[in-house]
């Protein structure tokens, strides 16, 4: 069963308005919650982070929610630009077998429309 | 520049014939890990190590071996590859994670390897 899902595969918006990304997790022993950018032939990269005891973190255009008790983790990206189509996967930071691993979701495929 | 490298970026093998992904990081990273990406499924951990000569089993460890004799290198075997392994694998290397902090993992270009 997967502990993180991204429900949307693909998002289109229009340049210049605001990108939502959506995650889902059922466990809440996690500790930090990740956002992470993917262009095609590149590997990822890392975009956000935020900390199991904040609900939100800011670093320019992006902005990164978590809402502890529905268990769920969004990005919002505004203004939304060209540069920003990419797929985004959010992953989720905890301890298993006294080791900090990452679980990852499938993706979501955001495609910025001129 | 910081970087991590993987060679070769594309393979296409034969079922059974043993091949070695290799992984280089030059930041000096304790930790390192592979990743398999398959459609839908995200990223999948194969094995990772926490600083030479340590390493661990991931989510989907079977059919793959690794090695840490030097901090910088990590490499990835498939002894008898199979169809199955057909896959995007990723390398990847971070400082050791904490419960207070998170350190971000700089990921490879990634090998799309093709096993027929």
């Amino acid at each position: 069963d997967q502990q993180v899902k991204q429900n949307s595969p693909s998002l289109s918006v229009q340049e210049g308005r605001i990108s939502i990304l959506n995650c889902d997790y059922t466990n809440s022993m996690f500790d930090y919650f990740l956002w992470y950018k993917k262009y095609p032939a590149e590997g990822p990269t890392f975009l956000i982070s935020i900390s199991s005891i904040k609900d939100k973190n800011e670093d320019g255009r992006f902005t990164v929610f978590l809402n502890k008790s529905a268990k769920h983790l969004s990005l919002h990206i505004v203004p939304s630009q060209p540069g920003d189509s990419a797929v985004y996967f959010c992953a989720v930071q905890g301890v298993w077998d006294s080791n900090y691993q990452l679980i990852w979701g499938a993706g979501t495929k955001l495609i910025i429309k001129p | 520049e910081a970087q991590v490298t993987q060679n070769p970026r594309y393979l296409i093998t034969v079922t059974g014939k043993k091949l070695t992904v290799t992984c280089s990081q030059n930041m000096n990273h304790e930790y390192m890990s592979w990743y398999r990406q398959d459609p839908g499924l995200g990223l999948r951990q194969i094995y990772y190590s926490m600083n030479v000569e340590v390493t661990d089993k991931g989510d989907v460890p079977e059919g793959y071996k690794v090695s840490r004799k030097e901090k910088r290198n990590f490499p990835l075997i498939l002894e008898s590859p199979s169809p199955n392994q057909t896959s995007l694998y990723f390398c990847a290397s971070s400082w050791t994670q904490g419960a207070l902090s998170y350190n971000e993992q700089f990921f490879g270009p990634g090998t799309r390897l093709t096993v027929l």
